[in-house]
């Protein structure tokens, strides 16, 4: 198992310009999410899918898009690209929805990717 | 809302001595879960260890532990017989069930020689 993929790692981007951050698992995960890690601090959730057809916000959703048609995939769509959103972006999957006190549900975390908008 | 709170930006630690990272949460739900992440300076994240805010010992990882003391709503986390290559950022996280899990802004370990 490849586990999260995330591609690309780096990446610099204009301002005003748009990309879509890719993110793949192959572990038959439902759950999967997008963070973004700005220098010092800690991940903050962007977007994140039950399952495929299925999004919803998360602490820090503007500026951005997601789209689940697969399993396996979980786009990031960044639209008109600001200076605010440079950041290192995490995408992470888990089976099950964690309900606190029961079985562990671990989030497995991509290796990220480095984004810097000029 | 649920509020992580690690109140050492960085801590020093000997190699081969005992080092506890703190962390103390604040939730309303009587079910939750906390999780403590490593991440190196390559950048990933990894886990190391979770506790069930209904589990009646604490958990146990290898050389992580977790100081679970749900009525002071902290869950530190123990590094015994620490070594170099634990020198990295730790973070604490909880997850109610709602929006996946929140993070604390971390703290730095050194571990030096």
């Amino acid at each position: 198992n490849a586990g999260v993929t995330q591609t690309p790692k780096f990446r610099i981007l204009k301002i005003g310009q748009s990309m879509t951050l890719q993110c793949t698992q192959d572990m038959n995960h439902n759950y999967m999410y997008w963070y973004r890690q700005d220098p010092g601090m800690g991940l903050k959730l962007i977007y994140y899918s039950v399952g495929a057809g299925i999004t919803d916000k998360g602490e820090v959703p503007n500026g951005y898009n997601v789209s689940r048609s697969t399993t396996e995939d979980f786009p990031l769509r960044l639209e008109l690209a600001a200076p605010s959103q440079t950041s290192v972006y995490f995408c992470a999957s888990s089976l099950l929805r964690i309900r606190g006190g029961g079985p562990t549900d671990t989030q497995y975390f991509g290796p990220g990717t480095r984004l810097t908008v000029l | 809302a649920q509020k992580i709170t690690q109140t050492q930006p960085g801590m020093f630690v000997q190699e081969k001595e005992a080092v506890t990272l703190d962390c103390t949460y604040d939730t309303s739900d009587p079910s939750y879960g906390l999780f403590w992440y490593k991440q190196p300076s390559s950048g990933e994240m990894i886990f190391l260890i979770y506790q069930g805010s209904y589990d009646q010992q604490n958990a146990t990882e290898g050389r992580y532990s977790l100081n679970f003391q749900k009525a002071r709503k902290s869950a530190n986390l123990v590094i015994s017989a620490s070594q170099l290559g634990d020198s990295a950022m730790y973070f604490c996280a909880a997850d109610t069930g709602r929006r996946a899990l929140t993070f604390g802004s971390g703290t730095r370990l050194q571990v030096q020689p």
